[in-house]
């Protein structure tokens, strides 16, 4: 089983470039979330999605869109990066709100 | 707002011993807590999920203990092994959220 995928693994942009970060997953699960793990600090969630058509903010949402048009992917996009947005970048996945989390195996990006 | 704490942030035993993990939270609503592993520029892995109606939950040489009127939950990992090297990372599901709230981890180091 393949789980929860992203892509790309690394990434280094540009001040104002512009990036999508890819999440899939194979396990028919209704809920996804992306959040971000800066160094030495817990995972703070940026945005989650019940299900596909419906998404909303966690506590880190500025700077950030996702959209979600399949039950599988969930889709994160940089508009304008920035050097506070240089960070690990986990997507996740469950079942229900209060099953396990599956996690994917992070995206690491750079912005300078 | 829910604060979950990791003490110590770092933990090095020698092989073989038994050990205890310590996650505190703030707020006792909560639907679970979920201990994860994370190696280094890896995701995360779930360990073990107590549900808020439970005590404990185990797994092998891993058992999480769940008090969730005095915030505390414990993880014990039995007869250690270099292997148990990892990141340990505690989240706790809010009620009325949907959202895991962190901890910041405690590292571990099991040394031959």
């Amino acid at each position: 089983n393949a789980g929860v995928t992203q892509t790309p693994k690394f990434r280094i942009l540009k001040i104002g470039q512009s990036m999508t970060l890819q999440c899939t997953q194979d396990m028919n699960h209704n809920y996804m979330y992306w959040y971000r793990q800066d160094p030495g600090m817990g995972l703070k969630l940026i945005y989650y999605s019940v299900g596909a058509g419906i998404t909303d903010k966690g506590e880190v949402p500025n700077g950030y869109n996702v959209s979600r048009s399949t039950t599988e992917d969930f889709p994160l996009r940089l508009e304008l990066a920035a050097p506070s947005q240089t960070s690990v970048y986990f997507c996740a996945s469950s079942t229900t709100g209060t099953t396990h989390s599956f996690f994917g195996q992070g995206t690491r990006l750079t912005v300078v | 707002k829910q604060e979950v704490t990791q003490i110590p942030a770092a933990l090095s035993v020698p092989e073989g011993e038994n050990l205890v993990l310590n996650c505190s939270f703030t707020d006792s609503a909560i639907y679970n807590l979920q201990w994860f592993r994370q190696d280094p520029g890896k995701g995360l892995t779930s360990l073990l999920l107590i549900q808020s109606s439970q005590r404990e939950q185990t797994s092998g040489r891993l058992n999480a203990s769940l008090d969730k009127s005095s915030g505390r939950s414990t993880l014990y990992i039995a007869a250690s092994q270099p292997g148990d090297s990892a990141t340990y990372l505690c989240a706790v599901r809010v009620q009325g959220a949907q959202k895991l709230v962190f901890g910041q981890g405690t590292r571990l180091t099991i040394n031959p």
